[in-house]
């Protein structure tokens, strides 16, 4: 079966610091890969999506980046954080053809 | 573009109760996909379930149970006999067909079910 596992699930920054948060999915090959953010309030957004290694969308000018450095490994960056990045950060993965999006664990960014 | 709509912020209900969540969508697609989430407290995004624009079957799974209705571009999620382990936000969501790429969201449901 298909896992998604993300790390670190709780960081403390100060701001201008960097940023890197790891996801990586077991079980599957060539997924789609999403970062979400979920600030207060509930709403969720989408920051970026891959559909393959080194192809990245983004959907909101920020202050972040992410990479796909591998098939199954997507990595969310910042290298400098601002206050207003604090946030909850999932990952998710949906198969190559599939219309199911799956969620990570979660982690959870306070920039101080 | 599209739109979620739930206009329940927050429900509260006392054990074994049931209640119903609601879920408007906006679509010009004829081809898209409706979900359901449920985020605990641990914050996870747990999935429940797809329902895709051209299946309108009525789906029951244990105490859950959700009626898609597209003449009102609804999709109703009713838990029967709720559990304090029922207690989490509910999220419902709707994704293009073809485009599997951005999930767009409902503000949630914050669901608290009292013993």
């Amino acid at each position: 079966s298909q896992t998604i596992h993300q790390w670190p699930a709780t960081l403390v920054q100060p701001v201008g610091s960097p940023l890197s948060l790891e996801c990586t999915v077991e079980g599957t090959s060539n997924p789609n890969l999403y970062w979400y953010r979920q600030a207060a309030g509930r709403g969720l957004q989408l920051l970026f999506y891959s559909v393959g290694i080194g192809q990245i969308s983004s959907e909101v000018p920020q202050n972040l980046s992410a990479s796909r450095p591998q098939d199954r490994q997507f990595i969310l960056s910042s290298k400098k954080l601002l206050l207003s990045d604090s946030g909850f950060y999932l990952c998710a993965w949906s198969s190559e053809s599939g219309n199911t999006i799956y969620f990570g664990e979660g982690s959870w960014l306070t920039v101080v | 573009a599209q739109k979620v709509t739930q206009a329940q912020t927050e429900i509260s209900v006392v054990e074994k109760e049931d209640v119903t969540l609601d879920c408007v969508y906006e679509t010009r697609d004829t081809t898209y996909y409706l979900f359901w989430y449920k985020q605990p407290p641990s914050g996870e995004l747990v999935f429940l379930i797809r329902r895709n624009s051209f299946d309108e079957q009525n789906e029951i799974s244990g105490r859950y149970s959700w009626n898609f209705q597209k003449s009102t571009s609804s999709f109703n999620f009713t838990i029967t006999a709720s559990q304090v382990v029922d207690s989490a936000v509910y999220f419902c969501a709707l994704i293009r067909g073809g485009s599997n790429y951005k999930l767009t969201f409902g503000k949630g449901t914050l669901l608290t079910v009292n013993p």
